[in-house]
């Protein structure tokens, strides 16, 4: 159980469009789900806090008109990077936390890899 | 949340039994010790977090110094498919959803 999934794995786009990348949970709900964000070698980071029907909680330095975020239902939240440059060029990775785990394990999905040229 | 200290890789022959240190000197009382790892090109993988017991599951072990200031996260089988990065984060348990603060993490490599 506690599959999390995204979609798509992996996108390539072009210098100034916008990209969608979808987080699921698929066998649980999720009132909150966090993106982060992983350049090669480094480590993640967290980007924003998505939250059910409300607005998301940005991180320090990460813009929301760049990365919007909508948690429109139970069990998905999107990202869009929108104009997005050859810096926004990442492994996106979300995670998602049931809300009847009693726990705060957090369950992670696969990641999409953005490549902007 | 506490920092944590871990080496940046290891080493470990496949069979034998991967020991991966962690140091928390920092921890205070109500700061839960978690681990997980992160598999090349994958999203992380939860393994297991204690208190101040040591904790067992089908995964890994967790032996926690009585002190609580270090750590000690034992793969007692390892395999090829266990070499990744493996991060020990400190935090409070809250119940609910809170973030995780990644640190560099140890990059196991687990060798024939």
């Amino acid at each position: 159980g506690a599959v999390v999934s995204q979609h798509p794995s992996r996108v390539i786009c072009k210098s100034g469009t916008s990209v969608k990348i979808e987080c699921r949970s698929l066998d649980f709900q999720a009132t909150t789900m966090f993106w982060y964000r992983q350049f090669p070698k480094q480590s993640l980071m967290l980007m924003a806090t998505s939250n059910e029907g409300s607005k998301a909680t940005y991180e320090q330095g990460v813009e929301k008109d760049k990365f919007l975020i909508n948690h429109a239902s139970l069990t998905l939240s999107t990202l869009t990077v929108t104009s997005a440059h050859p810096e926004d060029s990442s492994f996106y990775i979300c995670s998602a936390f049931p809300i009847t785990s009693g726990t705060d394990t957090q369950y992670f999905g696969p990641g999409t890899r953005l490549t902007v040229l | 949340d506490a920092k944590t200290t871990q080496p940046p890789s290891m080493d470990c022959a496949e069979g034998r039994a991967a020991n991966l240190p962690c140091n928390h000197s920092t921890i205070s009382g109500n700061e839960y010790v978690y681990w997980y790892r992160q598999i090349h090109s994958q999203g992380p993988q939860y393994i297991i977090h204690g208190l101040k017991n040591n904790e067992t599951n089908e995964m890994a072990s967790l032996i926690i110094t009585e002190d609580r200031k270090s750590s000690t996260l034992i793969l007692p089988h390892a395999t090829l498919r266990d070499t990744a990065v493996y991060y020990c984060i400190v935090r409070p348990f809250t119940g609910t959803a809170s973030k995780l603060t990644f640190g560099t993490g140890t990059r196991l490599q687990v060798t024939l």
